[in-house]
């Protein structure tokens, strides 16, 4: 079974630009989140979806936002990046109803603004 | 307030000696789950293992074992006889009921020196 496949890896871009990432779930999950992983505040949490639908937001502004495909697929996207979008980003994907079960994590995409 | 907190930031051993990583919660639900991830060089979290609010029993797998006390809110994590290959980033994470949504500690850095 695959696993948790994050689209690109790494990413460079410049402040004002915007950035598309990408997540593959594990085939039958359709539970989805993202997290933002910096040195300076640790792992956080950005949105979750289950069936193509936003089910938790956390505290991040507008500029960050996200969707889910029928396929369970998702993508986030971050607009106008600013230096401190700098971060490892992560996806999870979760079987049945994606709570209090186990969370397979990707390998993340490592994103640079400069 | 929903919070995790890994107080110790970061642990250095020596290979063969016991390591126990702290991990205090902070939650007013009933229902809840506890996860400890380990997150290596590569950047991918991996999963150690998950325990609900209504488990207290404490499990040992290998040289892993996990202390859960609700009275403390405490979910203690300890490796016995620590090899190399311990080294990494260990995350301690609360799954609130009803949600699918992780909220990490700030992790602990081992260092398990041969």
């Amino acid at each position: 079974k695959a696993g948790v496949t994050q689209t690109p890896r790494y990413l460079i871009k410049t402040r004002g630009q915007q950035v598309t990432l990408s997540c593959s779930p594990i085939s039958g999950h359709r539970s989805v989140s993202w997290y933002q992983q910096t040195p300076g505040q640790g792992l956080q949490f950005l949105f979750e979806y289950f069936s193509e639908t936003q089910r938790n937001k956390g505290n991040f502004p507008g500029r960050f936002s996200g969707r889910q495909f029928s396929n369970s697929r998702s993508e986030m996207n971050v607009s106008t990046l600013e230096l401190g979008d700098s971060a490892l980003y992560l996806c999870a994907s979760r079987d049945g109803q994606g709570m209090g079960t186990e969370a397979f994590f990707g390998q993340g995409t490592r994103l640079t603004v400069v | 307030a929903q919070k995790v907190t890994q107080a110790q930031t970061e642990i250095s051993v020596v290979e063969k000696e016991d390591v126990t990583l702290d991990c205090v919660y902070e939650t007013r639900d009933t229902t809840y789950y506890l996860f400890w991830y380990k997150q290596p060089p590569s950047g991918e979290l991996v999963f150690l293992i998950r325990r609900n609010s209504f488990d207290e029993q404490n499990e040992i797998s290998g040289r892993y074992s996990w202390n859960f006390q609700k009275s403390t809110s405490s979910f203690n994590f300890t490796i016995t006889a620590s090899q190399v290959v311990d080294s990494a980033v260990y995350f301690c994470a609360l799954n609130p009921g009803n949600t699918g949504k992780l909220i990490f500690g700030q992790g602990t850095t081992l260092q398990v020196k041969p």
